[in-house]
């Protein structure tokens, strides 16, 4: 089956500090990749869509220049925490869909659990 | 606007015997429906949809759903419930897309689902 996956699965980093967090679709090719960040205990928020070459669309509320997106590549989609600051802190997860997909079926990396000091 | 409602925080069952999570749904139009389920610190997993069809979708794991459109519902079920099934299980309505693209995905709460011995 379709596999994402993230990296790395677990940050640390110094309040102020940049941290980049990979995306990348194993087996298929992803024109739009998404960017999700759960808070505990909490479902799912929408942070942003990204289309490969071209700029991503950030949901109400998200700061773009804060949480930068690139989508470079079919299989790759990157996402950095500008100067991190601790409520930053949060677990990332991403998701891509397959190009030319019929099934509208997301498929979701496993998480990125970022703890900004 | 679409949305999707989980009226369970928390399910408890034991093992060995059948679950029910349930889920509601308010969308205009037909309606995409998935559940995910998620273990603890791990991204979700596909577990099945409803697009079109049959209303009973079998899924992965031995579990499925019941696509009832009088009720709105989307209940996932197992006959046979497994500790290990323990886990926070979604379900998400597709929203609507605009120009012809697909729509976001619109999570619900979560369930937390707890298998005794």
């Amino acid at each position: 089956g379709a596999v994402v996956s993230q990296h790395p699965s677990r940050v640390i980093c110094k309040s102020g500090t940049s941290v980049k967090i990979e995306c990348r679709s194993l087996d298929f090719q992803a024109t739009t990749m998404f960017w999700y960040r759960q808070f505990p205990k909490k479902s799912l928020m929408l942070m942003a869509t990204s289309n490969e070459g071209s700029k991503a669309t950030y949901e109400q509320g998200v700061e773009k220049d804060k949480f930068l997106i690139n989508h470079a590549s079919l299989t790759l989609s990157t996402l950095t925490v500008t100067s991190a600051h601790p409520e930053d802190s949060s677990f990332y997860i991403c998701s891509a869909r397959e190009s030319g997909s019929s099934t509208d079926t997301q498929y979701f990396g496993p998480g990125t659990r970022l703890t900004v000091l | 606007a679409q949305s999707v409602a989980q009226p369970e925080d928390q399910v408890n069952v034991a093992e060995g015997n059948p679950l029910t999570v349930k889920c509601t749904y308010s969308v205009s139009g037909n309606p995409y429906l998935f559940w995910y389920v998620q273990y603890p610190n791990r991204g979700l997993q596909f577990l099945l949809k409803y697009i079109t069809g049959d209303n009973l979708v079998k899924g992965s794991y031995g579990f499925e759903a019941e696509f009832n459109k009088s009720q709105t519902s989307f209940h996932l079920k197992k006959p046979s419930a497994l500790v290990s099934d323990s886990a926070l299980y979604f379900c998400v309505v597709r929203d609507k897309g605009h120009g012809g693209s697909q729509g976001n995905l619109i999570f619900g709460k979560g369930t937390k689902l707890s298998v005794k011995p």
